[in-house]
């Protein structure tokens, strides 16, 4: 069975600054899919980022970017010039091309942005 | 074009009881899926419907059921009710494409409360 896993429960950054959140994972399948949600106080969960395992380009959406190393099963998301709203839970999440399988989260790591 | 629409958003209930929580998802979604957060386990799959069939199912006990109407409209039912269902219950849809890594758009959820 796969597992995702966010080493750090919490992190903060400041405004305008970069800070990059962690997430590992096991698998040993080759094809699959890699997601970072976050999780604002509204508890309504929003895609931040998509990553196609089979794609060796780094994903990135305006200020939020991955570093996707596949060898190493390690997908962290790099988040530039921080904003108050970015503030939130982050959870990332894996999700096999086995259609009888569904998505796998890790356990979230809550981030401050500091004004 | 309206969000994902879960009801109640509150809820508290008694041990042994049973509740039905429900989900309106966004027009012309045809999967919804169901996940359990806590701070212990975090967030975890329940299952997925898509046209009125369940398409997949997490690991939990046969006391957690769904089902989907025909407009997509879903609803989930938990049944002789436990301490440890206390947990946000979120549902998320989407379009339903063969597409294992399409975008999920989730409700705000049903905060549901054990006593």
């Amino acid at each position: 069975a796969q597992t995702v896993t966010q080493s750090q429960p919490e992190m903060s950054v400041q405004e305008a600054e970069t800070v990059t959140l962690s997430c590992t994972y096991d698998t040993s399948e080759s094809d699959y899919y890699l997601f970072w949600y976050k999780q604002p106080p509204s508890r309504q969960m929003i895609l931040v980022i998509r990553q196609e395992a089979y794609k060796q380009q780094n994903a990135t959406e305006n200020r939020f970017s991955v570093n996707f190393q596949k060898a190493a099963k390690s997908f962290s998301l790099k988040i530039s010039d921080s904003q108050l709203g970015d503030a939130a839970m982050y959870f990332c999440a894996y999700r096999s091309y086995n259609y009888g399988q569904n998505f796998v989260f890790g356990p979230g790591t809550r981030l401050s942005v500091l004004p | 074009k309206a969000g994902v629409t879960q009801t109640p958003r509150y809820l508290i209930k008694t041990r042994g009881q049973q509740v039905t929580l429900s989900c309106s998802p966004i027009s012309g979604h045809r999967s919804v899926s169901w996940y359990q957060q806590t701070p212990g386990q975090g967030l975890q799959f329940l299952f997925e419907y898509f046209s009125e069939t369940q398409r997949n199912k997490g690991n939990f006990p046969g006391r957690f059921s769904g089902r989907q109407f025909s407009n997509s409209r879903s609803e989930m039912n938990v049944s002789t009710l436990e301490l440890g269902d206390s947990a946000l219950y979120l549902c998320a849809s989407s379009l339903g494409r063969d597409e294992l890594g399409e975008k999920l758009f989730f409700g705000s959820g049903t905060q549901l409360s054990v006593l």
